[in-house]
C-alpha cells in the first residue's frame, strides 16, 4: 500500500517570487510519481512525473521536482511564480494500480 | 491529441434518485478509473476497472456504486440512490497500463444532490 502526505496545505507565495511543495511518500514497494495540478473550477492537468532515470524532472510552465528515495520526498519547486500558477497542487503515487494522491496544497500567489 | 471525455459537466439529482455519469477513455487504453473529490477536499479513489471487471475498489464503492463498460467505449460510473453526501466533483480516469503511467483525467462531472 502506498500513501501521500503533502505537508502544507496552503502556500502563500508573492509573484515572482520562488515556491516549494513539499510531499513525501511511503510504499513497500518501487513507485511512480507524479504531480497534478487543479486550477479553480477544472480538472486535472499532470505537471510533470517521475517514472525512473534521472531524479530531476521538469515539467510544463516551469514547475520542476526532485525525486529523493532516501527521504521519500517528491518536492516540487519553481523559481518564478506567476498570477497564474494560483491553483491547487496534488502529489501522487501509484505502485500497481490506482493513483494514491494527497491532501492537496493551495498555492495562492498575490501581486 | 486524445483526451478523457465526460458527460454531463454538472448534473443536479434529487436525493434517492439514481444517477449515471459518464466517461469516454482515450481509445487504445485498457485501465480505467472513477474518483471523487468532495468540495474542498481530497482526491478520492473510487474503483478502478480492467478487462470487463473491477480490479479493486475503495470503501466509499459501497453497493450504492456500480460501474459498467456497456459498448467498448464508454465507461458509466452509477449511483443507484443518491445521498446529499454523495455530491462532489467525478473523475474519470484512463490509463494504458496500471504501472509506470499517469492517469489521464477527465475535465470531471459535478454532481449536485439536494
Amino acid at each position: 500500500a502506498q500513501s501521500v502526505t503533502q505537508l502544507d496545505s496552503q502556500v502563500p507565495v508573492f509573484e515572482e517570487a520562488p515556491v516549494e511543495l513539499r510531499c513525501n511518500y511511503s510504499s513497500s514497494v518501487s513507485v511512480y510519481l507524479f504531480w497534478y495540478v487543479q486550477y479553480p473550477n477544472q480538472g486535472l492537468q499532470l505537471l510533470l512525473k517521475y517514472l525512473s532515470g534521472s531524479t530531476l524532472v521538469k515539467g510544463i510552465n516551469g514547475f520542476e521536482a526532485e525525486f529523493n528515495k532516501s527521504q521519500t520526498s517528491f518536492h516540487l519547486r519553481k523559481p518564478s511564480v506567476h498570477i497564474s500558477d494560483t491553483a491547487e497542487y496534488f502529489c501522487a503515487v501509484r505502485g500497481w494500480g490506482k493513483l494514491q494522491f494527497g491532501a492537496g496544497t493551495q498555492v495562492v500567489v498575490t501581486p | 491529441e486524445p483526451e478523457v471525455t465526460q458527460t454531463p459537466s454538472h448534473q443536479v439529482t434529487q436525493m434517492g434518485q439514481e444517477v449515471i455519469l459518464r466517461c469516454v477513455p482515450i481509445s487504445n487504453h485498457l485501465y480505467f478509473y472513477w474518483y471523487r473529490q468532495i468540495l474542498g477536499q481530497k482526491v478520492e479513489f473510487l474503483v478502478s476497472f480492467y478487462n470487463n471487471e473491477i480490479s479493486e475498489k475503495s470503501e466509499i464503492f459501497d453497493d450504492q456504486f456500480s460501474v459498467e463498460r456497456p459498448d467498448g467505449s464508454n465507461f458509466t460510473l452509477k449511483i443507484r440512490s443518491t445521498k446529499l453526501e454523495d455530491s462532489a466533483m467525478y473523475f474519470c480516469a484512463s490509463s494504458p497500463r496500471d504501472m509506470n503511467t499517469e492517469a489521464f483525467f477527465g475535465q470531471g462531472t459535478r454532481l449536485t444532490v439536494v
